[in-house]
């Protein structure tokens, strides 16, 4: 079955670089219409979806982060890693990842999450 | 940006059925999904591609659309489905992705 886990700092200071691991089972990164994708929730709020890497290493980000975003994936490891930088108390949030299935090309959805992992931006 | 619009909150009585609404301009041509989250969990896949339901997930959940509104309804609430609700879909231009701002339904 798919299972997907995030690991990372719990805790950040402002203006710190934040890096989250995603670490799956079950699916391949290298199958043809498959990606991993993070999505962030502050506490109370509604979600949000921040980046999505492809199997073929294409790569989206939301419009209003991508100057501090970056996804990559380390398919031999199993793994998805996201950088935030400038890390802000505002960024502070559960963030998940997600396996994405394509149902057409410009048409995706995540059906199945991590547990979320709660990062906290405090000095 | 593009907005997907969800009324904040549903509340009726167990038995009822519940219609949670999204609305968006590109909903009359791209897919929309919903998502539902308990308290302290994780979002769970509830309907994709408008209508389709993934397996294991209960027959009283559906999914429809119409022009730019898309609907999720519940026919016969239960207390279990007290939770928020989320749909989401695509915006083109991006393309990027998209949720709206969710819905907390509450069964009385």
């Amino acid at each position: 079955q798919i299972t997907l886990k995030e690991s990372g700092p719990t805790l950040v200071k402002p203006t710190q670089t934040l890096t989250l691991t995603c670490t799956f089972s079950g699916f391949s990164l290298t199958t043809s219409g498959v990606g991993v994708g993070w999505i962030r929730q502050p506490p109370g709020k509604a979600l949000e979806w921040l980046a999505l890497i492809y199997w073929d290493d294409d790569k989206r980000y939301s419009s209003s982060l991508k100057s501090r975003l970056t996804i990559t994936k380390d398919t031999s490891k199993t793994q998805v890693v996201l950088t935030m930088t400038n890390m802000d108390p505002v960024d502070t949030a559960t963030y998940y990842c997600a396996h994405v299935e394509m149902a057409t090309v410009t048409s995706i959805f995540f059906d199945y999450w991590g547990q979320g992992s709660l990062v906290t931006v405090s000095s | 940006s593009y907005e997907l619009t969800q009324p904040p909150s549903v509340s009726l009585s167990p038995g009822q059925t519940a219609r949670i609404t999204c609305s968006g301009d590109a909903l009359s041509n791209q897919y929309a999904y919903w998502y539902q989250q308990k308290p302290g969990q994780a979002p769970v896949l509830m309907i994709y591609k408008d209508s389709e339901r993934p397996s294991g997930i209960p027959e009283r959940f559906s999914g429809s659309s119409s022009g730019t509104t898309v609907t999720l309804t519940i026919s016969g609430v239960q207390a279990e489905d007290e939770a928020d609700y989320y749909c989401q879909s695509a915006d083109i231009s991006g393309p990027s992705w998209v949720f709206g701002g969710g819905t907390k339904l509450t069964v009385l």
